[in-house]
């Protein structure tokens, strides 16, 4: 089954805390994401990816790292984390041949208190 | 001014109406739409891409006017499972990974 798959599914932490959130895709998906989602502001990207080895900030990078050193997992790794980075997560994957559709993980709830 | 912009709603509609959402969009160089759903606490899904030439799958109408950078979405025969958030989406440039999303507009379908 073709499936995006992120872990923790939920994660409650303590400011400075280092954590990582594990993002994996079966389908050989060159294009990967991070996203955060918070009320009344939609999705916002944090990092993607265009394939392996290669990341690039999106508009809300600050505070967040991803490393791509295989095609298939895009790990987020939050160094510091602070309760202003209280957020559903999700991550992405997109095929470059097929813009139209882009998969998503089933989310990471975070609290950090 | 957000990039794309969506009544957030919510549209309180009775099953079998006509419910129309609407979407705007800042960047005229924008190259693809689409319509994704997103239910309750859930990963967003991909509803339907939206063509120039306006498209129709099932009971789902998506139009888009570059002209006044309008995007819609009609949903006829509403059925309790509409009940979700609908995401209005923009891609930038056909090349680009980078999807803007809006922040939804949510629906509730009542018996």
């Amino acid at each position: 089954e073709a499936q995006v798959t992120q872990n923790p599914r939920y994660l409650i932490t303590v400011t400075g805390k280092k954590l990582t959130v594990t993002c994996s895709q079966n389908m050989n998906h060159e294009y990967m994401s991070w996203y955060r989602q918070d009320p009344g502001l939609g999705l916002r990207q944090i990092y993607y990816s265009m394939n392996v080895e290669v990341t690039d900030k999106g508009d809300v990078p600050e505070g967040y790292k991803v490393s791509r050193k295989e095609k298939r997992n895009f790990p987020l790794i939050l160094e510091s984390p602070s309760p202003n980075q209280t957020s559903l997560y999700f991550c992405a994957s997109r095929s470059r041949l097929d813009k139209n559709i882009q998969y998503f993980g089933a989310g990471t709830r975070l609290s950090v208190l | 001014r957000k990039e794309v912009e969506q009544d957030p709603g919510p549209f309180n509609v009775p099953e079998g109406a006509t419910v129309a959402f609407n979407c705007t969009y800042s960047n005229s160089a924008s190259q693809s739409f689409f319509w994704y759903r997103q239910d309750c606490r859930k990963e967003p899904k991909l509803l339907m891409s939206v063509y120039s030439s306006g498209n129709e799958d099932g009971r789902f109408t998506a139009q888009l006017n570059r002209a006044s950078q309008y995007i819609s979405l009609l949903i006829r025969d509403s059925k309790l499972s509409d009940s979700a958030t609908y995401l209005c989406v923009v891609n930038e440039r056909d090349s680009s990974y980078k999807l803007i999303f809006g922040s939804g507009t949510r629906l509730l379908v009542r018996p």
